[in-house]
């Protein structure tokens, strides 16, 4: 079955860096292409990022675009979100998450998410 | 601030059903047929409930159904569960710029 977990957060200062990692199982990961969404305490989804399935392109949100950077490694079945000059505004839940057909971009408009992992707390506080 | 507009709450008794909506605009939702919903039970991740305003994903009970209206999409929930309390969002692809926006989420309750 599906498994996505992720790693790696964690309590960070401001203007600070960290690297989330999700490792994914269950399916072929190099198939498909994958999201990173937040939910910051007690509020909503937010929508991070997206790498395509083969890494050849990724796309930000304009409140984390030029500090974050997204990338996979294929022969790992590994994500990963690297980010820098983090905010008080960046403490979130951090959920890597799988679009749901594979070998699509979400510039199709397919931007859907079919499987979610628990999700790894950042915590960006001095 | 959320880019798509949800009731922060609904309610409704075991058996009964309930809408919940999700209001944007000509650029997300009602430019496109890709809306999805979402459901998340405390501490959980979401689960994947519907896509292209009206399909569901395998898995998913027909009791759970989409619809649109011009820039409104909605989320009826029929024969209401004690499982089904949870929060839902809403999600719209955006255009090729702002590609994705979420709904700010309504907490169901089951009276």
């Amino acid at each position: 079955q599906v498994q996505l977990v992720e790693s790696g957060g964690g309590v960070v200062q401001p203007g600070g860096s960290l690297r989330l990692s999700c490792a994914a199982s269950g399916f072929t990961f190099s198939s498909y292409g994958m999201h990173w969404v937040r939910q910051a305490p007690g509020k909503g989804l937010e929508w991070v990022a997206f790498i395509r399935y083969d890494g050849s392109n990724n796309y930000y949100a304009d409140s984390v675009k030029g500090r974050f950077t997204l990338s996979r490694d294929n022969s790992k079945n590994m994500l990963y979100l690297q980010m820098n000059s983090l905010r008080a505004e960046d403490t979130a839940v951090y959920y890597c998450a799988k679009l749901g057909r594979a070998f699509y971009d979400i510039l199709t408009g397919y931007i859907y998410f079919d499987y979610w992992g628990q999700g790894t707390l950042v915590t960006v506080s001095s | 601030q959320s880019a798509l507009t949800q009731p922060r709450s609904v309610s409704g008794s075991p058996g009964q059903s309930v809408t919940i909506s999700c209001t944007g605009t000509s650029s997300d939702v009602g430019g496109y047929n890709y809306v999805s919903w979402y459901q998340q039970h405390p501490g959980k991740a979401p689960k994947f409930m519907i896509y292209d305003v009206n399909k569901r994903p395998s898995g998913v009970p027909d009791r759970f159904s989409g619809s649109k209206s011009g820039n409104t999409a909605s989320l009826t929930i029929s024969g209401l569960q004690a499982e089904d309390e949870a929060d839902y969002y809403c999600c719209s692809y955006a255009g090729s710029y702002t590609l994705v926006v979420f709904g700010g989420g309504t907490k169901l309750t089951v009276l």
